[in-house]
C-alpha cells in the first residue's frame, strides 16, 4: 500500500496558526482525511474530502491538497487544539492508509 | 446520534482467535462502511478493513490472511475475527462508520475502543 509521511511533531504558540503536512505519492489525485486523537479517546474527524468540515468542528480547522502534500491548517491555534493528528487516504490498491502521526504541541 | 460500541473479551492467549463485535445504535446500518481499526499502545492507527452493509469485505493486504469480518443487518452489530494472534495485535480496537466513493474514504463515527491484550 501507498505511504503517508507526517512530521512527528509540531509545536506552536497559542494564537498562531499551525500547519501539519502529509505528504505521499501523488496524494493530491486522491482525498485526504484528517482526525484528532487526545490522549485516552477514540479519534474525531476533522476534515474529510481535502477541505470539508464535518458538522461541530471549528471553522479555525481547514485543509488543502496538491501534489504530493495535504496540509491541515489550525488558524488561531488553541489549547484545547493540543493533539495527535492523523492524515489518511484511500491508495492505489483499495485500502486505506493512515499517515503517522504528528502531535501538536501548543506552547 | 449515532453511536458504535465495541465489546468483546479484553485477554486473548497467543495463536487463539480475537472476536469483537460492534453494535450501532441513533442510525441504520445501510448503506454504509464498517470499518476496524486498531492502535498499538503508543503507535498509531491501523485500518484492518471494512465490511459493507450488503456483506461485501475488504481488508488491508497485511492481515487479510487472518481476518474474517460479519454483519447481521437485521440485527445490528457487526463483528471482527482474528486469528492466530500474537502480541503484536495487542491494541485498542475502534469501529467506525465509513463513507466510501471514487477515491476517497474516510470514517466519521468511531467507537470509543475497546483493549484487547493479547498474553497467556
Amino acid at each position: 500500500s501507498d505511504e503517508l509521511t507526517q512530521p512527528p511533531s509540531v509545536f506552536v504558540s497559542p494564537g498562531q496558526t499551525a500547519s501539519i503536512t502529509c505528504s505521499g505519492d501523488k496524494l493530491g489525485n486522491k482525498y485526504a482525511s484528517w482526525y484528532q486523537q487526545k490522549p485516552g479517546q477514540s479519534p474525531v474527524l476533522v476534515i474529510y474530502q481535502d477541505v470539508k468540515r464535518p458538522s461541530g468542528i471549528p471553522e479555525r480547522f481547514s485543509g488543502s491538497n496538491s501534489g504530493n502534500t495535504a496540509t491541515l491548517t489550525i488558524t488561531g491555534t488553541q489549547a484545547v487544539d493540543e493533539a495527535d493528528y492523523y492524515c489518511q487516504a484511500w491508495d492505489s490498491m483499495n485500502t486505506c492508509v493512515f499517515g503517522g502521526g504528528t502531535k501538536l504541541t501548543v506552547l | 446520534q449515532v453511536q458504535l460500541q465495541e465489546s468483546g473479551p479484553g485477554l486473548v492467549k497467543p495463536s487463539e482467535t480475537l472476536s469483537l463485535t460492534c453494535t450501532v445504535s441513533g442510525g441504520s446500518m445501510s448503506p454504509y462502511y464498517w470499518s476496524w481499526i486498531r492502535q498499538p499502545p503508543g503507535k498509531g492507527l491501523e485500518w484492518i478493513g471494512y465490511i459493507f452493509s450488503s456483506g461485501s469485505t475488504n481488508y488491508n493486504p497485511s492481515l487479510k490472511s487472518r481476518v474474517a469480518m460479519s454483519i447481521d443487518t437485521s440485527k445490528n452489530p457487526f463483528s471482527l475475527k482474528l486469528n492466530s494472534v500474537t502480541a503484536a495485535d495487542t491494541a485498542v480496537y475502534y469501529c467506525a462508520r465509513g463513507w466510501l466513493g471514487g477515491n476517497y474514504f474516510y470514517m466519521d463515527v468511531w467507537g470509543r475502543g475497546t483493549t484487547v491484550t493479547v498474553s497467556s
